[in-house]
């Protein structure tokens, strides 16, 4: 599975767009890529899953360009309740089949008043 | 996406006695559910895979005999401590598979905190 690095760690202030960004250089061809976010003592959240180009929904937009070797994770307008631990993971899907998510070290992003 | 549950949401045991933890998919039937565990200030750590009528398959370092899977049914997937010590205290997490956007991923259960006294 591929291996993801992410800043440890990013201070933003409310109302600001925030922007995490990803590195999977190893990254599979038949690799999907996914953001979690994480509250204390809560199981992650699903955020966003794409695979190339840009994908949006309702909560947040992600980046992918076309080498696929990282990814950005674009949070509009964070407010205090975004504070959370925000995870990127790259893993395999196959159809009809779940394949297990690496964790790495997660960004902490703080939004600050 | 998937709706998961975890119960209990928090336990506190004392050393030597076993806890079960109950993972349940509540509107999708999971032919395969994942364990992972939390120490504070960490990532999430997989334990184990967990494979409806069949065995778990456990991550290098994990001891089977001590952390039980059975996943009799699609949407319930069991995890037991047995003999817990306070090296086991940790937050553990399951998840299951969901779609989203017409694509594959897991979806995560609340968690549940494991005190062991």
């Amino acid at each position: 599975l591929a291996k993801t690095t992410q800043p440890i760690s990013m201070d933003s202030y409310e109302g600001q767009e925030v922007n995490i960004t990803c590195s999977h250089n190893n990254i599979a061809t038949n690799d999907y890529i996914t953001w979690y976010q994480q509250f204390p003592s809560q199981g992650p959240r699903f955020i966003i899953q794409g695979y190339k180009t840009k994908v949006t929904n309702e909560v947040a937009s992600l980046f992918i360009p076309a080498d696929r070797k990282s990814s950005t994770l674009s949070l509009p307008r964070v407010s205090l309740s975004d504070t959370a631990v925000y995870y990127c993971l790259v893993g395999v899907r196959f159809a009809g089949s779940a394949r297990q998510l690496t964790f790495g070290s997660g960004t902490q992003l703080t939004v600050l008043p | 996406g998937a709706v998961v549950s975890q119960h209990p949401s928090r336990v506190i045991c004392k050393s030597g006695t076993s806890v079960k933890i109950e993972c349940r998919s509540l509107d999708f039937q999971a032919t395969t559910m994942f364990w992972y565990r939390q120490f504070p200030k960490q990532s999430l750590m997989l334990m184990a895979t967990s494979n409806e009528g069949s065995k778990a398959t456990y991550e290098q370092g994990v001891e089977k005999d001590k952390f039980l899977i059975n996943h009799a049914s699609l949407t319930l997937s069991t995890l037991t401590v047995t003999s817990a010590h306070p090296e086991d205290s940790s937050f553990y997490i399951c998840s299951t598979m969901g779609t989203s956007g017409g694509t594959d991923t897991q979806y995560f259960g609340p968690g549940t905190r494991l005190t062991v006294l």
